[in-house]
């Protein structure tokens, strides 16, 4: 069965710190992984995604994720949080037609 | 690119009218858009698959006649909620799909049923 796990409810950094938001999925094929961010009262907008090739792929606003296949992860990291960073980040699996959203992880980013 | 738009906003109605929500792809053709609510602090659920010219597809506890989907042109689909009632007070999303593998989100659309 697929699902997506984001084991972290909610997280608080301090600005100019880094990041790292954990993602691990269940998926029984070769999976399309994709993260997006969500701002109060607003739709999602696409980070980044993974279809194949380089493990490490570089998204928008600063923002790469990494696919570790043999533990099953896609984690998205920043090395310098900024304050408009502070959002809801929902990781998915899936493809155009079968997508699998995770719970969220909430970013609050403290000055 | 992959720009996806909902009109309305926002909207408060009273129990019992209809409520008509758009949501267009506008700068790609998109055969499948889908339908998403999403309840506070939680996550997206899908509620539909909408696919240009043929019926939509309704996931598991989704009343099809409470929410009706239409996916008339390869840029629009709507998504009416009737004889709306307060638990149907929602934020609902819609995506478009621009390729095989990438949904594009809409701003939402946030549902006030007094």
């Amino acid at each position: 069965a697929q699902s997506v796990t984001q084991p972290d409810i909610h997280i608080t950094v301090s600005e100019g710190a880094s990041l790292e938001l954990r993602c691990n999925y269940s998926y029984g094929a070769t999976p399309y992984l994709f993260w997006y961010v969500q701002s109060p009262g607003q739709g999602l907008q696409l980070l980044l995604k993974y279809f194949s090739g380089d493990t490490l792929v570089q998204g928008i606003k600063g923002f790469e994720a990494e696919f570790k296949r043999s533990q099953s992860s896609f984690n998205l990291r920043k090395p310098s949080v900024h304050w408009s960073d502070a959002a809801e980040y929902f990781c998915a699996v899936g493809g155009a037609n079968n997508l699998f959203f995770g719970t969220g992880t909430r970013l609050t980013v403290i000055p | 690119g992959a720009v996806v738009s909902q009109h309305p906003s926002r909207v408060i109605c009273k129990s019992g009218t209809s409520v008509k929500i758009e949501c267009r792809s506008l700068d790609f053709q998109a055969t499948t858009m889908f339908w998403y609510r999403q309840f506070p602090k939680q996550s997206l659920m899908l509620m539909a698959t909408s696919n240009e010219g043929s019926k939509a597809t309704y996931e598991q506890g989704v009343e099809k006649d409470k929410f009706l989907i239409n996916h008339a042109s390869l840029t629009l689909s709507t998504l009416t909620v009737t004889s709306a009632h307060p638990e149907d007070s929602s934020f609902y999303i819609c995506s478009a799909a621009r390729t095989r593998e990438t949904q594009y989100f809409g701003p939402g659309t946030r549902l006030l049923v007094l």
